[in-house]
């Protein structure tokens, strides 16, 4: 059984250029979330899509956005990246009917803006 | 809003020493509680959750109890070894059910030495 899987694992960009990364929840799951970790810090929540729409939104600008694809699947844009977007995106996924609110996180994918 | 603070690192041990990583919450309501991990270069694990109050979350050796009248939840290890090496973050979700976002404390990085 596949975890959660991110792609790409690196990704250098130069500011004002834009981004996508893309996340496979684990198997099963339906519900997934974006967290970005700045260096030295706790992962901050950016959203969630359930149902292909976006269900939850952390404290981040427009120019985050996302999308869910009916296979669950969703990717993560960034738009005219700033140098304070360099961080380590993680995706979690889950179940909605799960019982208690266990996330299964990928392995991340490390953002190095220019 | 909901919050989390907990004891910062780094932090540098012997094999076999006690470990105690302070977590402490700010929330309304009855919130789970997670303890996350991070091994190097690797994305979040979860280690061991508690969803009401008086709850033991265990694990690998790893305890920690939800108290909700000093609202804490501090991760302790009778003795730990080099594989523990990691970052620790604690956790807190709203609900407990369905899908809600995880709010994060800065994480601990812990070092193991033989």
């Amino acid at each position: 059984d596949a975890g959660v899987t991110q792609s790409p694992t690196h990704l250098i960009k130069t500011r004002g250029q834009q981004v996508t990364l893309r996340c496979s929840p684990k198997s099963g799951h339906d519900t997934v979330s974006w967290y970005q970790q700045a260096l030295g810090q706790g992962p901050q929540f950016i959203f969630q899509y359930y149902e292909e729409e976006e269900r939850q939104r952390g404290n981040f600008p427009d120019r985050f956005s996302g999308h869910q694809f009916p296979n669950y699947s969703s990717e993560l844009n960034v738009n005219a990246l700033l140098l304070g977007d360099s961080a380590l995106y993680l995706c979690a996924s889950s179940f909605v009917d799960q019982p208690y609110n266990e996330q299964f996180f990928g392995p991340g994918t490390r953002l190095t803006v220019l | 809003g909901n919050s989390v603070t907990q004891m910062e690192g780094p932090v540098t041990l012997s094999e076999e020493a006690f470990l105690t990583i302070n977590c402490t919450y700010t929330a309304t309501g009855y919130p789970s509680l997670f303890w996350y991990v991070q091994y190097p270069g690797e994305g979040l694990q979860l280690l061991l959750k508690a969803t009401k109050a008086d709850d033991k979350g265990s694990n690998k050796g790893f305890e920690a109890t939800y108290r909700k009248e000093t609202t804490s939840f501090h991760l302790e290890k009778g003795s730990v070894q080099v594989s523990d090496s990691a970052v620790y973050f604690c956790a807190l979700s709203r609900a407990q059910g369905g899908s809600e976002k995880l709010v994060f404390g800065k994480g601990m990085k812990l070092t193991v030495n033989p």
